[in-house]
């Protein structure tokens, strides 16, 4: 069964960090590209990042652009995201994605607020 | 920026009648190897998203076939067929021709 798990979310303060990590399970992972997807509370979903198979190339929104960063790591069949700098309406939750959204994750919730 | 932009944004139905999401893009949609890169999603309430459509008319595995996809350059159409109890939801266009990739703002639909 395929399996996308997110962690790592939470309250953080905003100027703050987080790292975000998907586990991955019931594919091969290195096959795929990988991206996250955030929904911020009652609103549409939002494109963040992109990374392919082997991490040689990534793509974000311009909003996030310097201060986010998305790798993987595909002999732990993990994708990650670094985010620093985190503003209020970055609050949302945080979806990891396989292979153009065939696959979700449950997502994780990161509040930013003091 | 590709912007995607949907109608209605909310979509009353009756059970067992048709019902049809627009999604126009400010861009052509077609990749220099001629596929048309737009996907649809599903969101149930309280759920993620899910994939019913790939590469404009593709329909996911497990995807009912009341589901279809259709359109081309910069308009596209979500086509139920018969609308049941279970699809009631949130249903989301996506480009991925175009660095970033985006959605449209999502059509509610509602029994």
């Amino acid at each position: 069964e395929v399996q996308l798990v997110e962690s790592g979310g939470g309250l953080v303060q905003p100027g703050g960090s987080l790292r975000l990590s998907c586990a991955a399970s019931g594919f091969t992972f290195s096959s795929f590209w990988m991206g996250w997807v955030r929904q911020a509370p009652g609103k549409g979903l939002e494109w963040v990042a992109h990374i392919n198979k082997d991490g040689s190339a990534v793509y974000y929104v311009d909003s996030v652009k310097g201060r986010f960063t998305i790798s993987r790591d595909n002999a732990q069949k993990s994708l990650h995201l670094k985010i620093n700098s985190l503003r209020v309406e970055e609050t949302a939750v945080y979806y990891c994605e396989s292979d153009g959204g065939r696959q979700w994750g449950q997502g994780t919730l990161v509040t930013v607020s003091s | 920026d590709a912007v995607m932009t949907q109608s209605p944004l909310s979509l009353p139905v009756t059970l067992g009648q048709p019902a049809s999401i627009s999604c126009r893009s400010s861009q052509s949609l077609v990749y220099s190897d001629g596929n048309t890169y737009l996907n649809w999603f599903q969101q149930r309430p309280g759920q993620s998203p899910r994939r019913l459509i790939y590469n404009l008319s593709n329909r996911d595995s497990g995807v009912p076939d009341r589901f279809s996809g259709s359109g081309s350059g910069t308009d596209f159409t979500l086509k139920i067929s018969r609308v049941e109890a279970e699809d009631v939801g949130v249903y989301y266009c996506m480009q991925h021709t175009h660095w970033p990739h985006t959605f449209g703002q999502g059509t509610k639909l509602e029994i």
